[in-house]
């Protein structure tokens, strides 16, 4: 089966600007979580969406937004990038009875 | 609340040696439970899913145990080579549709 995909790979923008991250889940899972790593810390819960609903959301700023379409697959805006937005952005899919799968990864550098 | 609670946080071990990576979680009802290697800048990659009814599950020097009546999994790196440097996640799915509570990691560190 096909994984996770996320787009792009690498994304650089300028402090300021706005963020667009993709996300397509696995097959007929219906459940996108988003995480935030920065380099060499451990991940940060950012949001999960399942249904097409926002279920709960980490403890980041108003900034960070989402949505997740019919497909099931999933956006992360960010808005008004600040330097420290720098991270490895990791998206996973989930339907019960088999787990979690996360994809590659965004890089996004803010520059 | 569903909760993963893994450890150490950290752990440094030199080559060749044996290493156990722990974790707790409180997720109910169980479903599933999966443990991952992540290498620096990288996704994470399944090593091995542990369903209710599995005690042991082996992926090579990888060697995952699941208690269900403690809540509790192991990980146990036999041999450590230095490409196992990286972070390990334990994520744990009920049996509510795409649910998963995901821990923090181990990140290990073996040295030559």
């Amino acid at each position: 089966e096909a994984g996770v995909t996320q787009s792009p790979t690498h994304l650089i923008k300028t402090r300021g600007q706005q963020a667009t991250l993709r996300c397509s889940p696995i097959s007929g899972h219906t459940s996108v979580y988003w995480y935030q790593q920065a380099l060499g810390l451990a991940l940060q819960f950012l949001l999960w969406y399942d249904e097409g609903e926002e279920r709960n959301r980490g403890n980041f700023p108003p900034r960070f937004s989402g949505r997740q379409f019919p497909n099931y697959s999933s956006e992360l805006n960010v808005n008004a990038l600040e330097l420290e937005d720098s991270a490895l952005y990791l998206c996973a899919s989930s339907w019960w009875g088999r787990g979690a799968f996360f994809g590659q990864g965004t890089r996004l550098t803010v520059v | 609340k569903n909760q993963v609670e893994q450890s150490p946080q950290s752990l440094i071990i030199l080559e060749g040696k044996n290493c156990t990576l722990q974790c707790n979680y409180t997720v109910s009802p169980f479903s599933n439970l999966r443990w991952y290697k992540q290498d620096t800048g990288r996704g994470p990659v399944s090593l091995t899913i542990m369903t209710f009814s599995e005690n042991t599950k082996s992926n090579g020097r990888y060697t995952a145990t699941l208690d269900a009546d403690t809540k509790q999994s192991s990980l146990h790196i036999t041999a450590s080579q230095l490409s196992d440097s990286a972070s390990y996640i334990c994520v744990v799915s009920d049996t509510n549709a795409g649910k998963s509570t995901f821990g923090d990691g181990t990140t290990l560190t073996v040295k030559p």
